[in-house]
């Protein structure tokens, strides 16, 4: 069974300041991927990154980067310089290689205060 | 392009009562999925389609139907609304197999059901 664990269900930094969310995850499967969505106040959830679980080199867009550590089961998001509009929940999931189960993390909320 | 369109928005449904959520997608995916969101338990599978007349089971299935008839719609029914069915839901569909894009979920805006 695959598990996807957010544990910090809420953060709140001050505009500029980073903030790093953490996703650990469990799978008995060797290949898989990754992945991170937002969901803004208004709801929708949008993609942000997938990640094979081949490719370990972290990934940087922007103001966005992204740390998958193999040996720790863990694939971090940092949000460098954080603004308002940084502001929702952040779900890190996992689904297998050529598979169709999706598992979501519970999420993580941050509120970025002007 | 429309993506994935939900309807309806926002329902109220008595205990007992039957409805269903439409989903359709114009994107030609073969991949289509249900969600669930509850707070704090992040989003949960329902039901998934990989195409026209496949369905299977996802982590929470009881007191759900689909079907898939065509591949571009996918609709969710409930039989008999209980309260526990109260929560926000997802439509998504993604192409699979090994082409560029699989598994990359394209969500619709959400359908927020409450049952009293």
């Amino acid at each position: 069974a695959q598990k996807v664990t957010q544990a910090q269900t809420e953060i709140s930094v001050v505009e500029k300041e980073d903030v790093t969310l953490d996703c650990v995850y469990e799978t008995r499967d060797t290949t898989y991927y990754l992945f991170w969505y937002k969901q803004p106040p208004s709801g929708e959830l949008v993609f942000l990154i997938r990640r094979n679980s081949f490719d370990e080199q972290n990934e940087i867009s922007g103001r966005y980067s992204w740390n998958f550590q193999k040996s720790t089961s863990s694939f971090n998001f940092t949000i460098t310089a954080s603004q308002v509009v940084d502001s929702a929940v952040y779900f890190c999931a996992l689904i297998k290689a050529a598979g169709n189960k999706l598992t979501f993390g519970g999420g993580t909320r941050v509120l970025v205060k002007p | 392009n429309a993506g994935v369109t939900q309807t309806p928005k926002f329902q109220v449904l008595k205990t007992g009562q039957s409805m269903t959520l439409q989903c359709a997608q114009d994107m030609n995916h073969e991949y289509m999925s249900w969600y669930r969101q509850d707070p704090g338990m992040g989003l949960r599978l329902i039901h998934y389609s990989v195409g026209a007349g496949i369905t299977d089971q996802g982590e929470v299935p009881n007191g759900y139907n689909v079907s898939r008839s065509t591949t571009e719609d996918f609709p969710l029914r409930l039989l008999s609304a209980a309260p526990s069915q109260t929560s926000v839901y997802f439509c998504a569909s993604s192409y699979s197999g090994r082409v560029s894009g699989a598994n990359v979920l394209t969500f619709g805006a959400g359908s927020r059901l409450t049952v009293l």
